[in-house]
């Protein structure tokens, strides 16, 4: 099962707004990632964050981490009509030893409107 | 080259043919993956290889039999599907299963949209 949510579901911006979107869990993890998807298209990972970090930067990203509240927030500023996506958190599992895999997020939908 | 490459990009297949889906990928990594997506979904993890060898099935129906013929290439067969197996299928590689960060990061393919009529 999905251990991870997201909110909001769907986001709806202009052009030029930043765009927050957040990512709940409930376990443990060791990093936590978040990945884009352009419709119908495969995903592609953005930025991985560990668990002993709390922010990190890469672009027009910012990624935070609390691993005390179990979440983690993707920004993204200055949005442009092309990071119109779905958004999807997925962490990796403590202990899952050789049987290791991702949990991911439900996802956000981000729409960026010129 | 971070490229995973699948192969139909698009099938559209009746309940009773036989049809496999490839991917492929040059990247030298050991850990390959088949994912189930549904439209407005997460991606629902299907198979992992590791080292060319199962590690993980997550009870996927029999009517889907992954292969890993080389490092380099995952199949999917499929057989006598429903029309509830239409979806995207993704394909995705990452260096390893190890613990650290830069291993978990996959790779996807582009997909390739399944519909079973």
């Amino acid at each position: 099962s999905q251990q991870g949510e997201e909110d909001p579901q769907a986001l709806s911006i202009q052009e030029g707004e930043n765009a927050t979107m957040n990512c709940s869990y409930k376990t443990s993890i060791n990093n936590l990632q978040w990945y884009r998807q352009n419709s119908g298209r495969g995903l592609v990972h953005l930025i991985l964050i560990r668990s002993n970090e709390r922010e990190k930067h890469s672009g027009r990203l910012r990624v935070t981490l609390d691993t005390s509240k179990k979440s983690s927030s993707l920004l993204i500023t200055a949005s442009r009509a092309a990071d119109t996506a779905s958004y999807f958190c997925a962490t990796d599992l403590v202990g899952a030893g050789n049987n290791r895999k991702l949990i991911w997020g439900l996802g956000t939908s981000l729409a960026v409107n010129p | 080259d971070t490229e995973v490459t699948q192969t139909p990009k698009h099938l559209v297949m009746g309940m009773t043919n036989k049809k496999s889906l490839k991917c492929e990928q040059h990247m030298g990594h050991r850990a390959m993956y088949w994912y189930k997506q549904k439209a407005k979904k997460p991606p629902e993890l299907m198979f992992v290889y590791s080292y060319e060898k199962l590690s993980i099935n997550e009870s996927v129906p029999s009517r889907f039999s992954p292969e890993c013929p080389n490092s380099s290439l995952l199949n999917l067969h499929l057989h006598a599907l429903q029309p509830e197996d239409s979806a995207l299928y993704l394909c995705a590689s990452s260096q390893g299963l190890g613990t650290s960060g830069a291993k978990n990061i996959q790779y996807f393919g582009a997909g390739t949209r399944l519909s079973v009529l």
